[in-house]
């Protein structure tokens, strides 16, 4: 079956910029149906949704990251990646990629990878 | 932006008891696109429930969900052990998605 799952920096420096990569294993990014998400959470808190996108390229992100996030797709790995730039210690969290079934919800989940910004 | 918001906090019953997690949008959420999730600490987010009633694959039938509007409703009627967790509802009806604050379910 279809699995995820992150991989990226543990730690990143304040104002650089956060890399994470997400690969799909047991089916194809490009298959259609789906759109594949970012999602983030901080220490003890709740779930923030940061955008997704089509793996043919077209994609939403959160206005309140918008500026600083850019989400992109290589079908020919069958990755998705997430950059932030100009992070901060408020960005440190658990970061999840997702499949996001449109009308089905966000079925298939990575297992989570954390990231902390400190210098 | 949809506000979603969670109530109660947090939950306490026993084992066999019935749990009702409710979820309230600042706005009607467009086409039922409702969701609920539970966590376990150390996990992934799991989906439960989508278009605000129907089981995810493999979802037990004693989750249920109902609600349309800006009213939604969780309810696992018989609790079993394995339910105890924290549970958020998310709207992808409208961009950003956004997601509950969580209700935190423990045992009593």
């Amino acid at each position: 079956q279809v699995q995820l799952q992150e991989s990226g920096p543990g730690l990143v420096k304040p104002s650089q910029t956060l890399s994470l990569t997400c690969t799909v294993s047991g089916g194809s990014i490009s298959s259609g149906g789906y759109y594949w998400s970012w999602i983030r959470q901080h220490p003890g808190k709740g779930l923030e949704w940061i955008g997704n996108i089509y793996y043919s390229g077209g994609n939403y992100y959160n206005p309140s990251l918008k500026s600083r996030v850019t989400i992109s797709v290589d079908p020919s790995k069958n990755q998705f990646s997430l950059k932030l730039s100009s992070v901060t210690a408020a960005d440190t969290a658990v970061y999840y990629c997702a499949r996001d079934g449109g009308r089905d919800g966000s079925d298939i989940w990575g297992q989570g990878t954390k990231v902390t910004v400190s210098s | 932006e949809i506000v979603l918001t969670q109530s109660p906090g947090t939950l306490s019953l026993s084992p066999g008891e019935r749990a009702t997690l409710s979820c309230r949008a600042s706005q009607t959420v467009s086409s039922s696109f409702l969701a609920w999730y539970q966590q376990k600490p150390g996990q992934a987010p799991r989906l439960l429930i989508y278009l605000a009633s129907t089981r995810a694959t493999g979802i037990p039938d004693r989750f249920s969900g109902s609600g349309s509007g800006t009213d939604f409703t969780l309810t696992i009627s018989r609790l079993e052990p394995e339910d105890f967790a924290v549970y958020y509802c998310q709207q992808y009806g409208s961009s950003p998605y956004t997601f509950g604050q969580g209700t935190k379910l423990e045992i009593k």
